[in-house]
């Protein structure tokens, strides 16, 4: 498996923009999550989903982050409209639920994104 | 709200030497305790990770250790190597299953 997949590596955009991130999870995972890394705050969880559907979102900053997962092997993670406190690196992670024991989770390489 | 902590921030050894790298939590009703490496500018690798009803779990040269009663866990690395220069980073699962809190890590280097 290709493991976690997300693009775009790196985005770099003015104030105001819409952006979109993308993620792929690993085939077959059925728990997907969102975080956000930035040297002040560390790695923090923004949402997860499971089963495609959102499960907690309390980690999303406002309401200018959304979330969506249309299907097992699709995410985006779109601000609109994006500032420049949200230059941070964004990872997406895949896990697999399976009963009651959690697995591990398998990280992306994460959106090195830059807001001016 | 659980806090995750790590001390210390960064670590500098010279190669051969074994380590331990420490992590406490505030809650100690987590579900599991993982570690994770982060190489730099790239996203974090699982190393090991300890449910709740364990107390320990090894692979290679690593061994991390739980004790939720204390709050705490340690990754023990054994006969440290320049390829094991990272940031290592550990989060604490809640009782939810799959919601992590992550420590804000240790940046270790290994001289030769």
């Amino acid at each position: 498996d290709a493991g976690v997949i997300q693009s775009p590596r790196h985005e770099v955009t003015e104030m105001g923009q819409e952006v979109t991130l993308r993620c792929k999870p690993i085939s077959g995972h059925n728990s997907l999550f969102w975080y956000r890394q930035t040297m002040m705050r560390g790695l923090e969880l923004l949402i997860y989903f499971n089963n495609n559907v959102p499960i907690d979102d309390s980690g999303m900053p406002e309401d200018r982050f959304s979330a969506k997962m249309p299907n097992a092997s699709f995410s985006t993670l779109k601000i609109q409209p994006s500032e420049p406190r949200d230059s941070a690196v964004y990872f997406c992670a895949s896990s697999l639920m399976a009963g009651p024991l959690q697995e591990t989770q398998y990280f992306g390489p994460g959106t090195r994104l830059l807001v001016l | 709200k659980q806090e995750v902590t790590q001390i210390p921030a960064a670590l500098s050894v010279p190669e051969g030497e074994n380590l331990v790298l420490n992590c406490s939590f505030t809650d100690s009703a987590i579900y599991n305790l993982q570690w994770f490496r982060q190489d730099p500018g790239k996203g974090l690798t699982s190393l090991l990770l300890i449910q709740s009803s364990q107390r320990e779990q090894t692979s290679g040269r690593l061994n991390a250790s739980l004790d939720k009663s204390s709050g705490r866990s340690t990754l023990y690395i054994a006969a440290s190597q320049p390829g094991d220069s990272a940031t290592y980073l550990c989060a604490a699962g809640n009782n939810a299953g799959n919601m992590l809190t992550f420590g804000g890590g240790t940046r270790l280097m290994v001289k030769p």
